[in-house]
């Protein structure tokens, strides 16, 4: 399965403030995905992400609030801007299919940011 | 938005039974994968089952789906304490490759 690595793997945050977390695959991926883990929830998908298009946002996220870069296929930025307690949640970057694992999706260890 | 749905929501076993997860969903899938998630970790992938497949093996897991019932289960076999974590069914959608998570089952194997 494709290794996934995430920075950081968490952060204390002043409302107001932006924070931007790295997703790094150890392969070439064609699709990248965003998710968010409020306290106690379920995983809540923010964004696709593919390389040379612009991000595909879910209903209820914008990309002024989460801007997305994915620059090449093994790597990908999101950052939440503007923070508020209500943005506290763990961020999960995942990637589909690594070329072995044909539709496995496989996750990073999660960003848990904390907003105060 | 959610489409798979677990339950129980909680289950406390003893090490050496058998935890039994079950995970409904409402439109049509490709594939539907279980994942496994310890104490607000990453998540960790534990298989996936095609829309075509009816059952699943690996090691002490068992995963079943039945499509005409929109259901599946995930069966964890002679359960140890470090089974303790979260598990999630995950549906891919009709229209790409993003996942959609239940809400989760959260096991509970105490020794």
């Amino acid at each position: 399965s494709a290794v996934i690595s995430q920075k950081p793997s968490r952060d204390i945050c002043q409302r107001g403030t932006s924070l931007t977390i790295q997703c790094q695959v150890d392969s070439q991926v064609t699709m990248m995905f965003w998710y968010r883990q409020q306290p106690g929830q379920s995983l809540t998908l923010i964004a696709t992400a593919n390389q040379g298009s612009e991000a595909t946002y879910e209903s209820g996220f914008v990309i002024d609030k989460f801007p997305i870069s994915r620059p090449n296929l093994t790597f990908s930025t999101l950052t939440v801007s503007n923070m508020s307690p209500e943005d506290s949640s763990i961020y999960l970057c995942s990637v589909e299919g690594d070329g072995r694992s044909y539709n496995e999706q496989f996750f990073g260890p999660g960003t848990r940011l904390t907003v105060l | 938005s959610q489409q798979g749905e677990e339950d129980p929501q909680a289950l406390s076993i003893q090490e050496g039974e058998n935890a039994t997860m079950n995970c409904s969903y409402k439109t049509s899938i490709n594939n539907l994968q279980w994942y496994r998630q310890n104490s607000g970790r990453g998540l960790v992938h534990l298989i996936l089952i095609r829309s075509n497949e009816r059952e699943k093996h690996s090691g002490r897991l068992r995963v079943t789906l039945d499509t005409s019932k929109k259901s599946s289960s995930l069966l964890i076999t002679a359960s140890r304490a470090a089974d303790t974590a979260s598990y999630f069914c995950a549906t891919d959608s009709n229209s790409g490759y993003a996942l959609n998570f239940g809400k989760g089952t959260s096991l509970l194997v105490t020794p």
